[in-house]
């Protein structure tokens, strides 16, 4: 298996604009997270889903942001306008039922100049 | 809510001597896994190790060990023969163990920078 499969892995935007961070889930996993990580606050829970149903979103830090997962193999994150405390690692991780290790994926940094 | 810290911001051994990370954390949860996770430069997160609460029995995995301290809430990383491909972040973290298996989000400490000298 390919592992967790972020996109893009590096994104550089202006203040203002809209992202779009991808995530493609090991394939069989039902459980889907996103993490965010800065020098700041280090590594924090944003988002997580189960059978493409948000389940715990109250880790978003704002309206700004926001998540979906249209099918089991699709993931996104959005933030709408992007702020430079944005600017931050995020990384998506799967898991699946009776098996409590998280797999992570390589993670997309986002910097918001 | 869960916390969980790490008191030991930088480490430096030098290679093949032994070293201890420290973590504790505070919870009412009665049922839960503790992990450590190592992040090399690459920022790839990798599973190290992890423990189930209801276990008394330590974990080990090869040269990693932990020595779990249920009543005080200690969950500390023991790695022997340290070597120079250890250098990396350490992550102490912390999750729900709902019955049926469900799973739920990671709590994680601010992290241990270990550093292997040759």
């Amino acid at each position: 298996d390919a592992g967790v499969i972020q996109s893009p892995r590096h994104e550089v935007t202006e203040m203002g604009q809209e992202v779009t961070l991808r995530c493609k889930p090991i394939s069989g996993h039902d459980y889907l997270f996103w993490y965010r990580q800065t020098m700041m606050r280090g590594l924090e829970l944003l988002i997580y889903f189960n059978n493409n149903v948000p389940i715990d979103d109250s880790g978003m830090p704002e309206d700004r942001f926001s998540a979906k997962m249209p099918n089991a193999s699709f993931s996104t994150l959005k933030i709408q306008p992007s702020e430079p405390r944005d600017s931050a690692v995020y990384f998506c991780a799967s898991s699946y039922p009776g098996n409590n290790e998280q797999f992570f994926g390589p993670g997309t940094r986002l910097t918001v100049l | 809510a869960q916390t969980v810290t790490q008191s030991q911001p930088e480490m430096s051994v030098q290679e093949a001597e032994t070293v201890t990370l420290s973590c504790t954390y505070d919870t009412s949860e009665s049922n839960y896994y503790l992990f450590w996770y190592k992040q090399p430069p690459s920022r790839q997160m990798i599973l190290v190790i992890r423990q189930e609460a209801y276990k008394q029995q330590n974990a080990t995995e090869n040269r990693f060990s932990v020595n779990f301290q249920k009543a005080a809430k200690s969950f500390s990383l023991k790695i022997s023969d340290s070597q120079l491909g250890d250098t990396a972040m350490y992550f102490c973290a912390f999750m729900i163990q709902y019955s049926g298996g469900g799973a739920d989000g990671l709590t994680f400490g601010k992290g241990t920078h270990l550093i292997i000298q040759p």
